[in-house]
C-alpha cells in the first residue's frame, strides 16, 4: 500500500532557530501533499497544501513566511518552521495521495505520515 | 462539505464487534464517506471509504444507509490495538482535496 514517510519523528530545538521537516511518498508520486498541525487533545488542522512545482496555498491564519513549504519533486515536500517559538511546539503531519491514476481517484485515498513532534524550548 | 456528527467516546469488549456510528444528514450526491483512525502519537491511518454501497476490506466494513444520511464503521473482532480515535469524514473525491477532521470518536477496547 501507499506509504508516506516523515523525518524526523521528533525534534527539539531552541527558540529562534529553524527546523525542517521532510515528507516523502515512498512508492508513489504525489503532485499534491498536505501539511497538518495537531495540538494536544485537539484534532488535526490543515495548515497548507503543497503543490509540486508551484507555490503552496495556506489556510487562513497560517503565516506563509513562518511555515515555508517546498515541493521540489513528485515524492518530496518539506516544511520549514522558521524562527521557531514555544507556541509552535506541536505535532506536524503530512499526507499525500497517489496521483499516478493507476487505481483511479476512487481507489486513491489520502495517506498520512507518522508525524513529527516538534518541541521548541 | 457535509458536516459529520460522531459520539465523543465508546467502549468495546475485546473480541466483540465495534460499531461506530456517524451522522452526515447534509451529505450531497458526490460526497464520499471516509473513515480514518489515529492511534496515540501516530499519524491518521486510512481505514475505508464508500459512496453508496456497503464496503468491506481487511480492516473493517462500512455500512451506508440507503438515504446516505448516516453510516456505521464495523470492526468485526476488536482488539486492544484498535483503541484509537476514529474519524468519519465526508468529502468530495477530487485529486486536490484534503481531509477535514472533526473531533472523532475515541474508541477504547477493553480486555
Amino acid at each position: 500500500g501507499a506509504v508516506v514517510s516523515q523525518h524526523p519523528s521528533r525534534v527539539i530545538c531552541k527558540s529562534g532557530t529553524s527546523v525542517k521537516i521532510e515528507c516523502r511518498s515512498l512508492d508513489f508520486q504525489a503532485t499534491t501533499m498536505f501539511w497538518y498541525r495537531q495540538f494536544p487533545k485537539q484534532s488535526l488542522m490543515l495548515m497548507a497544501t503543497s503543490n509540486e512545482g508551484s507555490k503552496a496555498t495556506y489556510e487562513q491564519g497560517v503565516e506563509k513566511d513562518k511555515f515555508l513549504i517546498n515541493h521540489a519533486s513528485l515524492t518530496l515536500s518539506t516544511l520549514t518552521v522558521t524562527s521557531a517559538h514555544p507556541e509552535d511546539s506541536s505535532f506536524y503531519i503530512c499526507s499525500a495521495r497517489d496521483s499516478s491514476g493507476t487505481g483511479g481517484l476512487r481507489k486513491s485515498p489520502l495517506h498520512f505520515g507518522n508525524g513529527t513532534r516538534l518541541t521548541v524550548t | 462539505d457535509a458536516k459529520t456528527t460522531q459520539p465523543p467516546s465508546m467502549d468495546c469488549a475485546e473480541g466483540r464487534a465495534a460499531n461506530l456510528p456517524c451522522n452526515h444528514s447534509t451529505i450531497s450526491g458526490n460526497e464520499y464517506v471516509y473513515w480514518y483512525r489515529q492511534i496515540h502519537s501516530q499519524g491518521p491511518q486510512y481505514i475505508i471509504h464508500g459512496l453508496k454501497n456497503n464496503e468491506t476490506n481487511e480492516m473493517a466494513s462500512l455500512i451506508i444507509t440507503e438515504d446516505r444520511k448516516s453510516s456505521t464503521l464495523i470492526l468485526p473482532h476488536a482488539t486492544l490495538r484498535d483503541t484509537a480515535v476514529y474519524y468519519c469524514i465526508v468529502r468530495v473525491a477530487t485529486w486536490g482535496n484534503d481531509m477535514r477532521f472533526g473531533a472523532g470518536t475515541r474508541l477504547t477496547v477493553k480486555p
